[in-house]
């Protein structure tokens, strides 16, 4: 019965590598989002998608690409992984737009770039 | 930036005592959120107060929000050793498309 589930939990790689995060969510929400949460805790929204459609993207490189399928599913892609890109990401759903619902997150992925 | 500053930073209570957290933001709000993450764990939402409320409670819990001064405060009453974890709050902007975390707050409560 798990709401936001992402996989993998912990992600380890190298420089230059690229590698994908999953995003599920089963309560039927219309949006999605992906954040970063550095090492000092600082937690920034990276992209948010309704109904599969991109609707806000901060200023995050062009290397980090957000998939989503279908309204349950919002996943991640990094290229040319950085020693910078190495954070806990973490998915969130929410039933409206706007950041005007409580938001469901997910446990998180760490990610380690080496 | 547009990161809304917290304080304390940490916080360190006995059991039983009450913990206030303060939260204070730049721009003009749609709502202010407050969430709870455990170490190592995703942030669970704990209270959202639009910006026509000024106080708003859930159990132990009382968030309070005054626009003219920017800022916010988590009350928790009665402390417990399982409210150890840290505190963020978060705004969203009139406009919708900006939603902004704080610096987080770690709330330790000692039994």
């Amino acid at each position: 019965d798990t709401a936001v589930s992402q996989t993998p939990k912990y992600l380890v790689t190298q420089m230059g590598n690229d590698k994908s995060i999953k995003c599920e969510q089963n309560l039927g929400h219309d949006t999605m989002y992906w954040y970063k949460q550095d090492s000092k805790k600082f937690l920034k929204i990276m992209f948010s998608y309704n109904n599969k459609e991109l609707i806000i993207n901060e200023t995050v490189p062009n290397r980090f690409s957000p998939k989503s399928p279908d309204k349950a599913h919002l996943n991640l892609h990094i290229n040319s992984l950085e020693l910078g890109d190495s954070a806990v990401y973490f998915c969130a759903s929410s039933p409206g737009t706007g950041f005007t619902d409580t938001q469901y997150f997910g446990p998180g992925t760490r990610l380690t770039v080496l | 930036s547009q990161q809304g500053e917290e304080d304390p930073q940490a916080l360190s209570i006995q059991e039983g005592e009450n913990a206030t957290m303060n939260c204070s933001y730049k721009t003009s709000i749609n709502n202010l959120q407050w969430y709870r993450q455990n170490s190592g764990r995703g942030l669970v939402h704990l209270i959202l107060i639009r910006s026509n409320e000024r106080e708003k409670h859930s159990g132990r819990l009382r968030v309070t929000l005054d626009t003219s001064k920017k800022s916010s405060s988590l009350l928790i009453t009665a402390s417990r050793a399982a409210d150890t974890a840290s505190y963020f709050c978060a705004t969203a902007s009139n406009t919708g498309n900006q939603f902004y975390f704080g610096t987080g707050t770690s709330l330790t409560v000692i039994p």
